[in-house]
């Protein structure tokens, strides 16, 4: 079955500072990856997506993050934190019976001092 | 771009009422979702449509209902509210298939407090 973990359910750096969010997964199936960002009182904005093509993807507002098969790792990074991300963050992969749902991690809290 | 809406941002029910909560997408797509979203525990799925009157459980279904009678609208209900319904609820909708077709777009999403 597939499943999502992120470690960590608080982060926080330095404006300026390199932002890492770490996610693993499991999946029986070729997995599509994403990342999405939830602002306070907002609904979820998607920042990128991993969907077999390139290893390593880049997303919105200047993050990217990187597929990893060997490791089961889709971690998301930033070399340079600003106030404005300072947000939840959720990681999410597709479902292997129904590909058009997704399995949700349990979010990071991403706070960031100045 | 993609546009999904929500009727209420926030409401407040007593116990025992019947709740509903509309979502409308403007893009056409095939596939909607209700979540709910708890600290901690992230999205979890509740009931999804494929198709307009098509409709599947979820992971948690219990206690809700839905209505999906035209393509863009797609209503949960709580048949009788109860304290533990209180939450964010979160509608979705996609395309059909997988990958970059199946990529979801959220709404603003409804906080909902049960008395």
């Amino acid at each position: 079955a597939q499943s999502v973990t992120q470690l960590g359910s608080h982060v926080s750096v330095s404006e300026g500072a390199l932002v890492l969010l770490r996610c693993n997964y499991s999946s029986s199936v070729p997995p599509y990856l994403f990342w999405y960002v939830q602002y306070p009182n907002q609904g979820l904005q998607l920042l990128l997506k991993y969907t077999s093509a390139a290893t390593l993807v880049k997303g919105i507002n200047g993050f990217e993050a990187e597929f990893k098969k060997s490791e089961t790792s889709f971690h998301l990074t930033k070399p340079s934190a600003h106030m404005s991300d300072a947000a939840e963050y959720f990681c999410a992969v597709s479902r292997g019976d129904s590909s058009y749902k997704l399995i949700f991690g349990s979010g990071t809290r991403l706070l960031v001092r100045p | 771009d993609v546009k999904v809406t929500q009727s209420s941002r926030y409401l407040v029910k007593r116990t025992g009422e019947k709740v509903f909560l509309e979502c409308v997408q403007d893009m056409d797509h095939e596939n909607m979702f209700w979540y709910r979203q708890d600290p901690g525990l992230g999205l979890r799925l509740i009931y999804f449509s494929y198709d307009v009157k098509m409709k599947e459980k979820g992971d948690i279904p219990e206690g809700y209902s839905v209505s999906r009678e035209k393509k863009e609208r797609f209503s949960l209900i709580l048949e009788s509210a109860s304290t533990n319904q209180t939450s964010m609820y979160l509608c979705a909708s996609s395309l059909e298939g997988r990958g970059e077709l199946g990529t979801q777009y959220f709404g603003p999403g409804t906080r909902l407090l049960v008395l």
